[in-house]
């Protein structure tokens, strides 16, 4: 089964604007991650956050952690054509990785 | 540098027909191993992961099973194929740098397995 769900399913916005996409998870972890994949193919990773920070940036994504909520969102900044793809929290408890069921966004220029 | 070879990329297998799907990891030792399944338009189904050789936890009852024979290898099998086990296999490694594991996957490219 999957860990969790992530807000919205899809989300289409134009280039330049914020994306924004939040994700709940259900066990306790040690950290979470996102992922990004493109046209059904390979994962690849953006990000990892500790379940002792917060917040963290990294180029134009950022991302911020409730534990206390257990819930993640991932906001990606002036986007580009570029970042249209399907995005990915994963929950880490400890070795196992659990995927949530994704975001599709779609950046239209 | 480390890589990850998932082969074969594309299979037509008939109902019934066993499965051998087979993943190797190259430039590391002792890397976390994962298989999951995703369905079109769907999110990643956790199979199996295992943390060392011989030890393998599994995450769904179904007809499939996983074997790691040696420390980079890892292998999803199944006896005998159902319509429902098509889907996107892909397979993943992790390092491990201390107990907490906070470390990324690398992710295959994938195996679409259609069954018919």
């Amino acid at each position: 089964s999957q860990q969790g769900e992530e807000d919205p399913q899809a989300l289409s916005i134009q280039e330049g604007e914020n994306a924004t996409m939040n994700c709940s998870y259900k066990t306790s972890i040690n950290n979470l991650q996102w992922y990004r994949q493109n046209s059904g193919r390979g994962l690849v990773h953006l990000i990892l956050i500790r379940s002792n920070e917060r917040e963290k940036h990294s180029g134009r994504l950022r991302v911020t952690l409730d534990t206390s909520k257990k819930s993640s969102s991932l906001l990606i900044t002036a986007s580009r054509a570029a970042d249209t793809a399907s995005y990915f929290c994963v929950a880490d408890s400890w070795g196992k990785l659990q995927f949530g069921a994704g975001t599709q966004v779609v950046v239209t220029p | 540098s480390q890589t990850i070879h998932q082969w074969p990329a594309t299979l037509v297998q008939p109902v019934g027909s066993p499965l051998s799907l087979e993943c190797t990891v190259e430039g590391t030792s002792n890397p976390n191993l994962y298989w999951y399944r995703q369905a079109a338009g769907r999110g990643l189904q956790l199979l199996f992961y295992s943390v060392g050789i011989g030890q393998i936890s599994s995450e769904v009852p179904q007809n499939l099973s996983a074997s790691r024979p040696q420390d980079r290898q890892f292998i999803l099998s199944s006896k005998k194929l159902l319509l429902s086990d098509s889907g996107f296999y892909l397979c993943a490694w992790r390092p491990i740098r201390d107990s907490y594991m906070n470390t990324e996957a690398f992710f295959g490219q994938g195996t679409r397995l259609t069954v018919v």
